[in-house]
């Protein structure tokens, strides 16, 4: 099955400044790779998602790019606020199921 | 709008104990999804139900069984909790397979 690889596992980041994740996956028929924010004692959310057939997309302060090439995906988050900190998952969508990271935990120092 | 509801919340079983935990959903989304949470591996697919009457194995389905009650209901039962069976269950559903997730808010189970 695919395997998807995330990193890092932690990051700390000043108010304002910038955030990113990464991710790569093994699966070359990957087609669609969605991530989620977990806030703590909830379940993940969906916060941005990406197609095969685009290689980026944003929306307002998240943007998120594909590179199909090198089977790789990752998450910018700019101007971080506190409310940014939570779990960040990133996933792959093949062989009829979602494969998910292990999971970023982000801190927004204020 | 309550989204998906998971019960119970905690619970702590002894090994060899038996227990259901309980899912539903108010979306009227087809397909229903049983994940487990546990730290440094993020989620993995126990079971899936991609529409009413159909279930399939995912990633890590050994010690589990489930049943797609209805359109609304998908419950995990262990049958003999083992302590590796400790872990953070997550329900979620969707209107499709390829659709967004919609999670619960989880089941924190301990296994003694």
């Amino acid at each position: 099955g695919e395997n998807v690889e995330q990193h890092p596992s932690t990051l700390s980041v000043q108010e304002g400044d910038s955030a990113v994740i990464k991710c790569t996956y093994s699966d070359s028929a990957s087609n669609y790779f969605p991530w989620y924010k977990q806030e703590l004692g909830k379940g993940p959310q969906l916060i941005i998602d990406i197609r095969s057939n685009v290689g980026e997309k944003k929306d307002q302060r998240i943007a998120v790019t594909l590179n199909k090439t090198a089977k790789h995906f990752s998450l910018h988050i700019t101007e971080t606020q506190p409310e940014d900190s939570a779990v960040y998952f990133c996933a792959a969508w093949g062989s009829n199921q979602f494969y998910f990271g292990t999971g970023t935990s982000l801190t927004v120092i204020p | 709008n309550a989204g998906v509801t998971q019960t119970p919340k905690f619970q702590v079983l002894k090994t060899g104990q038996s227990m259901t935990l309980q899912c539903a959903q108010d979306m009227n989304h087809n397909s229903m999804y049983w994940y487990r949470q546990d730290p440094g591996m993020g989620l993995r697919l126990i079971y899936y139900s991609a529409s009413e009457g159909t279930t399939d194995k995912g990633e890590v389905p050994n010690g589990y069984n489930v049943s797609r009650l209805n359109k609304r209901e998908f419950s995990l039962r262990l049958e003999s909790a083992a302590p590796s069976q400790t872990s953070v269950y997550f329900c979620a559903s969707s209107r499709g397979a390829t659709g967004e997730l919609f999670f619960g808010e989880g089941s924190r189970l301990t296994v003694l």
